[in-house]
């Protein structure tokens, strides 16, 4: 089986700007997560969509938002960038909802100047 | 909320030498346990979880409930074991993944 696949890989992005992450799921899978890895900060969970519905949200602004489709590809999405969002985002996915046995992408790398 | 703790942000050992990442918990119930690895340049992957009590690549982890530790053990250290190494744990109702800061284990020859 193909592996949680993530683009782009890497990405660079202007102070106030907007931009939008894809993940797509090991085939099969239905719950995609994502979080956000900082060297000061580690593996900060973001949310978790399950059959095209938010299943829980972490600590994160509104800023961060995230959507699933039909085909349990999942986007997400981080408005009005801040220098503090340069971080690694990754996606992971399950079979079921929750954190049970997750698959992780390569992750995004995102560097906002 | 549930919390693991690793103390440990390096550890540094030589190959051959013993191995053990500390981890512990803060749960009163059941928790359940994982230990993720990342090596360099590859994606996080799920190292071994504690209720299916396995051994992979030679590393084990026991459960403590008195001590609430889950700490990751090998005998022997190889150099291709050096990765960043986390501790997480499913939070109340199994809804998300809680990871600890992680340890970086550097095995030199």
């Amino acid at each position: 089986k193909a592996g949680v696949t993530q683009t782009p890989r890497y990405l660079i992005k202007t102070r106030g700007q907007q931009v939008t992450l894809s993940c797509s799921p090991i085939s099969g899978h239905r719950s995609v997560s994502w979080y956000q890895q900082t060297p000061g900060q580690g593996l900060q969970f973001l949310f978790e969509y399950f059959s095209e519905t938010q299943r829980n949200k972490g600590n994160f602004p509104g800023r961060f938002s995230g959507r699933q489709f039909s085909n349990s590809r999942s986007e997400m999405n981080v408005s009005t960038l801040e220098l503090g969002d340069s971080a690694l985002y990754l996606c992971a996915s399950s079979l079921g909802p929750g954190g049970y046995e997750q698959y992780f992408g390569p992750g995004t790398r995102l560097t906002v100047t | 909320a549930q919390r693991v703790t690793q103390p440990e942000k390096l550890l540094s050992v030589f190959k051959g030498a013993p191995v053990e990442l500390k981890c512990n918990y803060s749960y009163s119930g059941s928790p359940e346990l994982f230990w993720y690895v990342q090596y360099s340049r590859q994606r996080l992957q799920l190292l071994l979880r504690h209720i299916s009590r396995e051994s992979i690549k030679g590393f084990t982890a026991d459960l403590n409930k008195g001590e609430t530790s889950f700490h990751l053990k090998k005998p022997f250290a190889q150099e291709e074991d050096s990765a960043m190494y986390y501790c997480a744990t499913l939070n109340t109702g199994f809804q998300k993944l809680v990871f600890g800061t992680g340890t970086r284990l550097l095995v030199s020859p």
